[in-house]
């Protein structure tokens, strides 16, 4: 079944520590999306990319970057300058922007 | 003023009516709209989309456009608890983004 793998469920970081969250796709979407999601809050776009290679900036960019580098990837690094990381990240992928979103089951990342 | 609103809620209805969601944005370039529905720690699905003015329906659920008024709706009919969740509005922009509204939670009481 044609989907979006977002792994681990549940992370952990450490103070100091950057950590990555992994997103996989195998629909063939051109459009990949990274958003943060805090309890009873809206999703909020951090990075998107239309195609491989190519990525931009969302309203909350700072102190997380991404990559590019396959079609099927778009791993998300949670970096040590991101000082409040605990929330829910999505993972979604699109065939391209005017087209639904199809989202991963998420991760939670909480610190330790 | 935001790029997608929607009233937070609660928006509290009994079984077997007509939820009725609201949504609003403000660039007149957007032609792709989106509604999900998110239950409690899960990540969103896809409910609806709408291209273009007027109505569309799929089995008990109705979106409606009015791009003259930049307004987007969600008619849910014979209303069920398990229709109780946060239903988000998403709209493209010329941009090249897709922006969410900020969620309207539902609830449906027996």
């Amino acid at each position: 079944d044609g989907g979006i793998t977002q792994s681990p469920k549940y992370l952990f970081r450490k103070e100091g520590q950057n950590v990555t969250l992994s997103c996989e796709q195998n629909l063939n979407h051109d459009a990949m999306y990274w958003y943060r999601q805090d309890p009873g809050q809206g999703l909020r776009l951090i990075y998107y990319s239309q195609i491989v290679n190519d990525f931009q900036k969302g309203d909350i960019a700072e102190g997380y970057s991404v990559s590019r580098e396959k079609k099927e990837s778009f791993p998300l690094t949670v970096t040590s300058a991101q000082k409040n990381p605990t929330a829910f990240y999505l993972c979604a992928s699109s065939a391209d922007r005017v087209q639904p979103q199809h989202f991963g089951d998420g991760t939670r990342l909480s610190i330790l | 003023q935001k790029e997608v609103e929607q009233n937070s809620g609660p928006l509290s209805v009994p079984e077997g009516a007509i939820a009725s969601l609201n949504c609003t944005y403000s660039d007149r370039g957007s032609q792709s709209f989106f509604w999900y529905r998110q239950y409690s720690g899960k990540s969103p699905e896809l409910i609806m989309f709408i291209y273009s003015n007027g109505d569309k329906e799929d089995g008990r659920f109705t979106a409606q456009l009015n791009k003259a008024s930049q307004y987007v709706s969600l008619l849910i009919r014979d209303s069920q608890p398990s229709d109780s969740a946060t239903y988000l509005c998403e709209a493209d922009n010329q941009g090249g983004k897709l922006i969410f509204g900020q969620g309207t939670e539902l609830s449906v009481k027996p």
